[in-house]
């Protein structure tokens, strides 16, 4: 079974810089895709952005990129001048490429923003 | 365009009662999900839908049923709940099974058992 493991339950940032959130991943797939969620106090489940595993090139989203390590099993997300709105919970998350699948998520990480 | 509905938004119910939790998509997807939201567990499967007519469990399905009544709607139901089943529940759908499809989640069900 697959697993996503988020090691920073919680981290800070202030306004304008720049933070970055962890995540690792366990498979034998070779075919497969990595999200990250945003989850504000208003409890919404927002994509943030999505990395398939056969792209060597990492996603970016405005302010959002991604470092995808697929040898490492690692997918970490980059979130640059940090704003107030980013304050969230961040799930990493993974889900098989062929096939039909379901999509597994880590327990999350805490981002607060001050100003 | 709704995207993924749930209701009710928050629930009380006290032990060995039972309910059902609605949702309802109006993208036309094939695929519809439960999860549960626990503090520090992430977000958890409980059962999930692959198309109109099919049902499976996931990685948490003890104590719940699902009925998928029709391509829009996937319901969850307690029959006797239980305090371990206080939790947020959420919703979601996608267009297909497959791992390019992203999941689009309702706005959650805040439920409390006593």
């Amino acid at each position: 079974a697959q697993t996503v493991t988020q090691s920073q339950p919680e981290m800070s940032v202030q306004e304008a810089e720049t933070v970055t959130l962890s995540c690792t991943y366990d498979t034998s797939e070779s075919d497969y895709y990595l999200f990250w969620y945003k989850q504000p106090p208003s409890r919404q489940m927002i994509l943030v952005i999505r990395q398939e595993a056969y792209k060597q090139q990492n996603a970016t989203e405005n302010r959002f990129s991604v470092n995808f390590q697929k040898a490492a099993k690692s997918f970490s997300l980059k979130i640059s001048d940090s704003q107030l709105g980013d304050a969230a919970m961040y799930f990493c998350a993974y889900r098989r490429g062929s096939g039909y699948s379901t999509l597994t998520f880590g327990k999350g990480t805490m981002l607060l923003v001050s100003p | 365009n709704a995207g993924v509905t749930q209701t009710p938004k928050f629930q009380v119910l006290k032990t060995g009662q039972s309910m059902t939790l609605q949702c309802a998509q109006d993208m036309n997807h094939n695929s519809m999900y439960w999860y549960r939201q626990d503090p520090g567990m992430g977000l958890r499967l409980i059962y999930y839908s692959a198309s109109e007519g099919t049902t499976d469990k996931g990685e948490v399905p003890n104590g719940y049923n699902v009925s998928r009544l029709n391509k829009r709607e996937f319901s969850l139901r307690l029959e006797s709940a239980a305090p371990s089943q206080t939790s947020v529940y959420f919703c979601a759908s996608s267009e297909e099974g497959d791992g390019y499809s992203p999941l689009h989640f309702g706005n959650g069900t805040r439920l409390t058992v006593t």
